[in-house]
């Protein structure tokens, strides 16, 4: 069955340094979202992502949050300047028609742990 | 703003026995329902997904169901087995673009003993 596939699994990063959270989402979709959890509470929305520009933002998402599309298969979440409060299960995913048509697909995570 | 509720907030039951886990939503306006299930320290993986239309889904020993005038959607998990213990997480997609985010619950801890 495809997947969505995240890289690292695990970063361990100092307070300031800049992050790259690496995805490659099922390669027929066509809307991407990175979500997260910080340890204990819900999953919380990011950004979405849909013919290559942010279609929607949360509040978390501000000026230190970036997202890319590079390539036809990777899709970035990069944080330039870490906070200890940015340490959170970041999660991927990919949908073929967006949240409100089929399934969304989401990835194992990337745990970042900002020290 | 829509919230997404999930009652209990951990459950441990026998294996073997039936269990119902409570999901419920404040804005009833909603596109779709989805379940997912969530290991420890792991992804999301989606076990139901439930238009706005639809009242239920199942998926083998799983069933969904939906209300959505009054807000709810329950789990029915039959014959539990220590395999089903995981996180339960309930989440809704507003009724909006096509891109739009998904809310989720706080979920549900599950553990199935043996």
């Amino acid at each position: 069955e495809p997947e969505v596939t995240q890289t690292p699994s695990h970063q361990v990063t100092q307070m300031g340094q800049e992050v790259i959270l690496r995805c490659v989402p099922i390669s027929n979709h066509l809307y991407f979202y990175w979500y997260r959890q910080i340890l204990g509470q819900k999953v919380e929305f990011l950004v979405s992502f849909y013919n290559n520009e942010i279609s929607e933002k949360s509040e978390i998402f501000d000026d230190q949050f970036s997202v890319e599309r590079p390539d036809g298969s990777n899709f970035t979440l990069k944080i330039r300047s870490t906070k200890l409060e940015d340490s959170a299960m970041y999660f991927c995913a990919s949908s073929e028609t967006g949240s409100t048509g089929n399934t969304i697909y989401f990835g194992e995570g990337s745990w970042l742990t900002v020290v | 703003k829509q919230e997404v509720t999930q009652i209990p907030a951990a459950l441990s039951v026998p294996e073997g026995e039936n269990l119902v886990l409570n999901c419920s939503f404040t804005d009833s306006a909603i596109y779709n329902l989805q379940w997912f299930r969530q290991d420890p320290g792991k992804g999301l993986t989606s076990l139901l997904l439930i238009q706005s239309s639809q009242r239920e889904q199942t998926s083998g020993r799983l069933n969904a169901s939906l209300d959505k005038s009054s807000g709810r959607s329950t789990l029915y998990i039959a014959a539990s087995q220590p395999g089903d213990s995981a996180t339960y997480l309930c989440a809704v997609s507003r009724n909006k673009n096509r891109d739009d985010k998904i809310i989720f619950g706080k979920g549900t801890r599950l553990h199935i003993l043996p």
